[in-house]
Formats: C-alpha cells, structure tokens, sequence
C-alpha cells in the first residue's frame, strides 16, 4: 500500500541555518505530493504541493522537488527563522481510488534565536 | 465560519463513555476527511465523506467508531464505549472536490482525553 516516511524530529537548528527535513514515498501510480506544517496552537495548513515528477514546490523560502526515481520530496529552506519552529507533514494522495491522503508522523524543527 | 469548525477542542471522559465530535467543513466542500493523531504519531486515515456518502470508511478502527454528514455540511465522529486508547486528538479537513490533488483544509481538532 502507500505510505509516507519521513525523518525523526526533533530538529534544532539556530537561526539562518540550512534546513532540510527528508521524506520518501511509497505509491502505486503518481501520486501528488505535498508539506504541510502545523504553527503551535493552529491547525495543519498546506505550505507546498507538486502533482507531477520533476515539479518544485515552493513556498515562504521552502522548497521541495518531486523526484519520482529517488520516490522522494526532502523540505529544504536555506535560512530558517524562528518563526518556522513548527511541525513539518509529508503527505501523498493517490491518484485513483478513494482520494485517501496519506500523512507522514511529522518532524518538530526548532529554531533558535 | 472562514475555515473548518470543529467541537468540542478539549474532551476528558471517563472510559466506558460514549462521546460526539463535531465537524464544519468550508462552506461549498464537498469532502471531508476524518483523521486520528496520537501522541508523537502521525495522522491515521479514519474515515473520508463525499457528499453525505462514505466511499472509504476503512480506518474506522472498530465498530466502536462510526461518523455520519448531513448533505455537504456538518459531519459528526461518534465513539461508542471509549477506551483509553482512544486518547488523541480527531482532525477535521475538507476540500472542495473528491480528488486527490487539491489542498485540504484542517480544522484545529479536537483533543480526547479517556481516563
């Protein structure tokens, strides 16, 4: 079935260092892709998205590219700021079938000043 | 409201109890989805709505669980004869269409404490 791995947390960096959060997928077919991050005290809100191999997703400063031959799509930003402290969901949604989205377990980052 | 309402946030109750969690959805979405979140895990697929129909209730995970929708409106998580394992917090998301490539719209959930 399709499942989404991405790396443990917590993460905790200082301010305007480089960030990279990985994930990895397993999917039949070509899935759509996707970071969400939850702001402590508010609900998961979708930060980037990519439908097809070889599309970057970008959004805030972050990144992430589709790469259907490593069936990855790792989060980088290049300065954090401590306003990025948050949880980090890799997720995948299939492109057949009942539409069920598939969440990773999240990664906290923490960025200090 | 301007994003997904869900109720109530916080509910502590005794096991053995049965309780209600409510869901309002973006006005105009069609779908709504149903997730678990335990402690330090990562959001488990409960139940998906289309319409007032459930094409995918596979994650319900007993008959403890069930869940209705009135039309395209509120939905509601009915756990039956809690158990402490049933402790987490139950996320809300809708979308505008049942497809798999649009952005889902999260409410800020509801925390379930069994005792």
């Amino acid at each position: 079935g399709n499942s989404v791995t991405q790396m443990e947390g917590p993460v905790t960096l200082s301010e305007e260092a480089f960030l990279t959060i990985n994930c990895t997928y397993t999917a039949t077919g070509y899935p759509s892709l996707f970071w969400y991050v939850q702001y402590p005290g508010e609900g998961l809100q979708l930060l980037l998205k990519a439908t097809k191999a070889d599309d970057k997703g970008s959004n805030k400063g972050f990144e992430a590219t589709y790469r259907k031959e490593t069936t990855s799509f790792h989060l980088e930003k290049g300065s954090v700021q401590v306003s990025d402290s948050a949880v980090y969901f890799c997720a995948l949604s299939a492109t057949s079938g009942t539409y069920k989205y598939i969440f990773g377990t999240g990664t906290r980052l923490k960025v200090l000043a | 409201g301007a994003g997904v309402s869900q109720s109530p946030s916080n509910k502590v109750t005794e096991k053995g109890k049965d309780v209600e969690l409510r869901c309002d959805p973006i006005s105009g979405h069609t779908a709504l989805y149903w997730y678990r979140q335990r402690l330090g895990q990562g959001l488990e697929f409960l139940i998906y709505f289309q319409g007032n129909s459930a094409p995918d209730k596979s994650g319900l995970p007993s008959d403890r669980f069930s869940a209705e929708r009135t039309g395209e409106s509120v939905s509601t998580l009915t756990i039956q004869r809690t158990q402490q394992e049933d402790s987490a917090v139950y996320l809300c998301a809708s979308t505008r269409v049942g497809g798999s490539t649009g952005e889902l719209f999260f409410g800020e959930g509801s925390r379930l404490t069994v005792l």
